[in-house]
């Protein structure tokens, strides 16, 4: 089955500056690749995707990167805003298949 | 529109009860899943509805764990015989259906068993 490996655990930034979040996967056949955006006490919100015919996908401060050949694929917030602070997931699906597998997380400080 | 409602959002039981968590997904999304969070930990995969198709079980963790889809609408995932290691929150996702279509999460519901 899949695997999805996601770096740092925490990342502390200030306001302003940018937050890369990594994530590997095993299977070469994945093809979906959604980040997910969780505030305290709340539901998994998505706030971007990304398929496996694309490399790169923007929308307004946020944008994902695909490295196929390499099996993995990053996060980029730029202009951080203290109300990025949350906890983000990234996952991957296999082709064919509708359920997802997630990393752990990432928790996201971002300073005034 | 209204998104996916859970309910309860918090319940607290004894071990060795049952529990039954309820979900409504998005009106028209075709299907639904059933993730569960453990603290600090990321989502785990327990079941997959989609139509009138037969459930994909396969995250279910034990035989105490089981859930229907009435009507191709309400879910209820159902735990016998908890443990304190189910102690979690349990979150219910609905999608338009076909493959790799936008999951959209509710709130979850915080099982404690106490």
């Amino acid at each position: 089955g899949e695997n999805v490996e996601q770096h740092p655990s925490t990342l502390s930034v200030q306001e302003g500056d940018s937050a890369v979040i990594k994530c590997t996967y095993s299977d070469s056949a994945s093809n979906y690749f959604p980040w997910y955006k969780q505030e305290l006490g709340k539901g998994p919100q998505l706030i971007i995707d990304i398929r496996s015919n694309v490399g790169e996908k923007k929308d307004q401060r946020i944008a994902v990167t695909l490295n196929k050949t390499a099996k993995h694929f990053s996060l980029h917030i730029t202009e951080t805003q203290p109300e990025d602070s949350a906890v983000y997931f990234c996952a991957a699906s296999q082709a064919g298949y509708s359920t997802l597998t997630f990393g752990k997380g990432t928790m996201l400080l971002v300073s005034p | 529109g209204a998104g996916v409602s859970q309910s309860p959002s918090n319940k607290v039981t004894e071990k060795g009860k049952d529990v039954e968590l309820r979900c409504d997904p998005i009106s028209g999304h075709t299907a639904l899943y059933w993730y569960r969070q453990s603290l600090g930990q990321g989502l785990e995969f327990l079941i997959y509805f989609q139509g009138n198709s037969a459930p994909d079980k396969s995250g279910l963790p034990s035989d105490r764990f089981s859930a229907e889809r009435t009507g191709g609408s309400v879910s209820t995932l159902t735990i016998q015989r908890t443990q304190q290691e189910d102690s979690a929150v349990y979150l219910c996702a609905s999608s338009s259906g076909g493959v790799n279509q936008p999951q959209h999460f509710g709130d979850g519901t915080r099982l404690s068993i106490l």
